[in-house]
């Protein structure tokens, strides 16, 4: 069965900084990652996407990397601002469930001080 | 139009109330789902329809009860629910079941509380 954890649960930084969010997979066998940010008591928002044939996905001041070898992925923001304070969840699209279900993290949540 | 609306925002019910929860989409999405979110917990998926079938029930309590009248809605029913019921609830539709590359689009949620 597939598990999905997110390291840190939280993270509270400076702005400017930049940081890297972890999330790992147990079971390479996905067809893409996806990185989505929920605000509280608000939907998700999708961020990146990556197909299990892609390294890298950007979108301006985000990247996401995957490593599906090591069930790895990282996104990385730049420049980090109090807006981007929310919490990140890192879902996984498993081979084993047709493509139909969506395996998530615990998320973690992320707070940026002015 | 890449959005997904969910009414109500917010819904406070007692126990004996019957309640309805709706999603729209028009995106030409043939897959829909509905999720539950606990606070500070990942979502949990309950109920996915392709093609305005349900193609998937999670073990979710009959007093939950979907509905897809066509490709653009998707309703849940509530009836006789618990207090422990009281969550997020996500609506989330995309455009192909089983494609490499589905994806997912969430509404905001309607916020549930059960007295």
């Amino acid at each position: 069965k597939q598990e999905v954890t997110q390291i840190p649960a939280a993270l509270s930084v400076p702005e400017g900084e930049n940081l890297v969010l972890n999330c790992s997979f147990t079971d390479s066998a996905i067809y893409n990652l996806q990185w989505f940010r929920q605000d509280p008591g608000k939907g998700l928002t999708s961020l990146l996407l990556i197909q299990s044939s892609q390294r890298e996905q950007t979108s301006g001041r985000l990247n996401a990397s995957l490593d599906k070898s090591s069930g790895r992925s990282t996104l990385y923001i730049a420049a980090s601002q109090p807006g981007d304070s929310a919490t990140y969840l890192c879902a996984v699209r498993p081979v084993e469930t047709s493509g139909s279900r969506l395996t998530f993290g615990e998320g973690t949540q992320l707070t940026v001080n002015p | 139009d890449t959005e997904v609306t969910q009414t109500p925002k917010h819904l406070v019910m007692g126990m004996t109330n019957k309640k309805s929860l709706k999603c729209e989409q028009h995106m030409g999405h043939r897959a829909m789902y509905w999720y539950k979110q606990k606070a500070k917990k990942p979502p949990e998926l309950m109920f996915v329809y392709s093609y305005e079938k349900l193609s998937i029930n999670e073990s979710v309590p009959s007093r939950f009860s979907p509905e897809c009248p066509n490709s653009s809605l998707l309703n849940l029913h509530l009836h006789a629910l618990q207090p422990e019921d009281s969550a997020l609830y996500l609506c989330a539709s995309g455009p192909n079941l089983q494609g490499r590359r589905e994806t997912q689009y969430f509404g905001p949620g309607t916020r549930l509380l059960v007295l």
